[in-house]
């Protein structure tokens, strides 16, 4: 089946530094992909659609010169999180479509911040 | 605005037991709806997607159903083993945008 891998898995970082996580389609092309964050005994929330070529769509409440999207080909988006800070630390996962309207998701990227 | 409710939130139950959990969404026109698998730490499995033409889809032990009209679907998991211990998820997708809105999930214990 089609795979989503994400880097790196885990990170910690000290506040004010920024961190990129990298989300690819390893076997199947993706124009679309999607990022969630996961806060400790919570759902995902949807962040920001990434359309390959064009800039990303993000949801409200969510500040887009803070998590900062590039969708440069059709298997890798990039997330990064602007001038990190404790707040920010949460599980983030994202996910590709693929056929039969079925999203793949990557195992997550828990961060840290310090 | 589609919003997603799972409930319980919480559920343990012993081994062997056959069980339901529910999700509701507010609006019916929703698109898809699939239910995840989440391990603790861990990213998300896809455990079964009922399309919008579709009523229920079943794979092993596991058989989801969809019922547009009242808002409703459930998870149906038959003889429950400790391996099914996990939090589950129930996301529906509003339109053919692949974007998806996530229930608050089900944490399921099963006890040997």
């Amino acid at each position: 089946g089609a795979v989503v891998s994400q880097h790196p898995s885990w990170v910690i970082c000290k506040s004010g530094t920024s961190v990129k996580i990298e989300c690819r389609s390893l076997d199947f092309q993706a124009t679309t992909m999607f990022w969630y964050r996961q806060f400790p005994k919570q759902s995902l929330m949807l962040m920001a659609t990434s359309n390959e070529g064009s800039k990303a769509t993000y949801e409200q409440g969510v500040e887009k010169d803070k998590f900062l999207i590039n969708h440069a080909s059709l298997t890798l988006s990039t997330l990064t999180v602007t001038s990190a800070h404790p707040e920010d630390s949460s599980f983030y996962i994202c996910s590709a479509g693929g056929l039969a309207e079925t999203q793949y998701f990557g195992p997550g990227t828990r961060l840290l911040v310090l | 605005k589609q919003e997603v409710t799972q409930i319980p939130a919480a559920l343990s139950v012993p081994e062997g037991e056959n069980l339901v959990l529910n999700c509701s969404f507010t609006d019916s026109a929703i698109y898809n709806l699939q239910w995840f698998r989440q391990d603790p730490g861990k990213g998300l499995t896809s455990l079964l997607l009922i399309q919008s033409s579709q009523r229920e889809q079943t794979s092993g032990r596991l058989n989801a159903s969809l019922d547009k009209s009242s808002g409703r679907s459930t998870l149906y998991i038959a003889a429950s083993q400790p391996g099914d211990s996990a939090t589950y998820l129930c996301a529906g997708e509003e339109d053919s945008s692949y974007k998806l809105i996530f229930g608050s999930g089900t944490r399921l214990l099963v006890r040997p």
